[in-house]
C-alpha cells in the first residue's frame, strides 16, 4: 500500500500564482486533513473532511480551498500565494473518530512564495 | 477548545540519559492522546497513544487527568532517538498538535 501520497514534493510560486497540492489515500479512510508546518510553531490544521462532500475549516483556513469528491482524494488550492503562505504542507488521514485511531500522514510538500 | 503545550523547543541530553518530554492539554472531554515522531527527512509517524498503554522503542507516555499531561519518558536515550516529537490530541474529528520538542542526543 502507498498510503497517503502528496505530490508535488518541492513548489517555488511567485506572489498572486495559484497552485493546487495533491493528496491522495489508498487506505480507505473517511479522515482526511491538511496541516501546515512552520519553524517553532508545530502543526495547524487548515481544512478537514470527514467523507466524500463534506470539508470544514481548521485553525488557519484563509487563503486555501479545499474539495472532497472521492473518498480517496483531498486536494488544497492556493487561490492568490502569498509569502505568509511559505510552508510545509502535510496532508494526512485517519479511519474514523472512534477507537483511538491515529494519523497516517504524507511525505510532505515544501512550498516557498517569493 | 482544546489547547496542547510543549513547554520546550530543544532538549539536548546525553546518550545514556533519562528523557522526559512534557506535554500538557487542556480540553473539557475525555482526551485521546498520542505522540508522534518526525526523523530527519522522514514523514511524521505515530509513535505511541495514551489507550493502547504500550511502550514503543523504550518511549513510555502515561495520562495524568489530574495534572492534564501526557509526558513522554525513557530511562535511557540512544542516538536515534534523536528526532522532533510532537504531541496531539483527538477530540471528534479534529486533531491538535503542539509546538513540538526536538530532542537532540549527544553522543
Amino acid at each position: 500500500n502507498a498510503g497517503v501520497t502528496q505530490t508535488p514534493k518541492f513548489r517555488i510560486l511567485k506572489i498572486g500564482q495559484s497552485m493546487t497540492l495533491q493528496c491522495t489515500q489508498d487506505m480507505n479512510h473517511n479522515y482526511m486533513y491538511w496541516y501546515r508546518q512552520d519553524p517553532g510553531m508545530g502543526l495547524k490544521l487548515i481544512y478537514y473532511s470527514v467523507g466524500a462532500g463534506i470539508t470544514d475549516k481548521g485553525e488557519v483556513p484563509n487563503g486555501y480551498n479545499v474539495s472532497r469528491s472521492t473518498t480517496e482524494d483531498f486536494p488544497l488550492r492556493l487561490e492568490l500565494a502569498a509569502p505568509s503562505q511559505t510552508s510545509v504542507y502535510f496532508c494526512a488521514s485517519s479511519q474514523k473518530e472512534t477507537d483511538n485511531s491515529p494519523l497516517h500522514f504524507g511525505n510532505g510538500t515544501r512550498l516557498t512564495v517569493t | 477548545a482544546q489547547r496542547v503545550t510543549q513547554p520546550e523547543k530543544l532538549l539536548s541530553v546525553f546518550k545514556g540519559a533519562p528523557v522526559e518530554l512534557k506535554c500538557n492539554y487542556s480540553y473539557s472531554g475525555s482526551p485521546e492522546l498520542f505522540w508522534y515522531v518526525q526523523y530527519s527527512r522522514q514523514r511524521l509517524q505515530l509513535l505511541l497513544r495514551h489507550i493502547s498503554r504500550e511502550s514503543i522503542k523504550g518511549f513510555t507516555a502515561d495520562l495524568n487527568k489530574g495534572e492534564t499531561s501526557f509526558h513522554l519518558k525513557k530511562p535511557f536515550a540512544q542516538e536515534e532517538d534523536s528526532a522532533m516529537y510532537y504531541c496531539a490530541l483527538r477530540a471528534g474529528q479534529k486533531v491538535t498538535f503542539g509546538t513540538g520538542t526536538k530532542l537532540q542526543v549527544i553522543p
